[in-house]
């Protein structure tokens, strides 16, 4: 079945670091791809997606980019603040409308000022 | 304000204590679904509902049961819990790809 790998950490950075967190996915067919990030005792919230090959997903300073040939979606952002510190979910849902969605194991990313 | 509405937040229970997590939308959403998180697991999904009357089974339904009777409203129950249903759950809703996630139930089984 599909599936969704990610780096588990936990990151720990210092503030303005550049911040790479490792997605690859498994699946059949041309799946979306998703960040979610899950604040402290929140629930997760859509951070970015990305809907088909060589698509660019961008939100609040972080990026992703659907790479096709390599299954992967990995989420970068240049310099990270305080505030970034979370857990962040890569997952992906199938072409069809209601189909499973799958996520990662989440990576919990703090970042030290 | 849209959103999705999870009640309770917090719940202590017993083995075998029938108990249901109430879940609310009112967006208008024909998706729900049910998920539970683990330390290492990430989200797992439940059970999940693609209109009112339609529910069917996610990854780990084992000990669970669904109903969809409305379309704002889709509880998940437990008949008889046990403690390796101790978990965080998560309500969503979506139209399309995009879930939109309620705030999350803890739940510990005793």
């Amino acid at each position: 079945g599909d599936s969704v790998t990610q780096m588990e950490g936990p990151v720990t950075l210092s503030e303005e670091a550049f911040l790479t967190i490792n997605c690859t996915y498994t699946a059949t067919g041309y799946p979306s791809l998703f960040w979610y990030v899950q604040y402290p005792g929140e629930g997760l919230q859509l951070l970015l997606k990305a809907t088909k090959a060589d698509d660019k997903g961008s939100n609040k300073g972080f990026e992703a980019t659907y790479r096709k040939e390599t299954t992967s979606f990995h989420l970068e952002k240049g310099s990270v603040q305080v505030s970034d510190s979370a857990v962040y979910f890569c997952a992906l849902s199938g072409p069809n409308y209601g189909q499973n969605f799958v996520f990662g194991p989440g990576t919990r990313l703090s970042v030290l000022p | 304000e849209a959103q999705v509405t999870q009640n309770p937040r917090y719940l202590i229970t017993v083995t075998g204590k029938k108990l249901t997590v109430t879940c609310s939308q009112n967006m208008n959403h024909e998706y729900m679904s049910w998920y539970r998180q683990d330390p290492g697991l990430g989200l797992r999904q439940i059970y999940y509902s693609m209109n009112v009357e339609v529910t069917d089974k996610g990854d780990v339904p084992e000990g669970y049961k669904v109903s969809r009777k409305e379309k704002r409203n889709f509880p998940l129950i437990l008949e008889s819990p046990s403690p390796n249903q101790t978990s965080l759950y998560f309500c969503a809703s979506s139209q399309g790809e995009t879930q939109y996630f309620g705030p999350g139930t803890r739940l510990l089984v005793l």
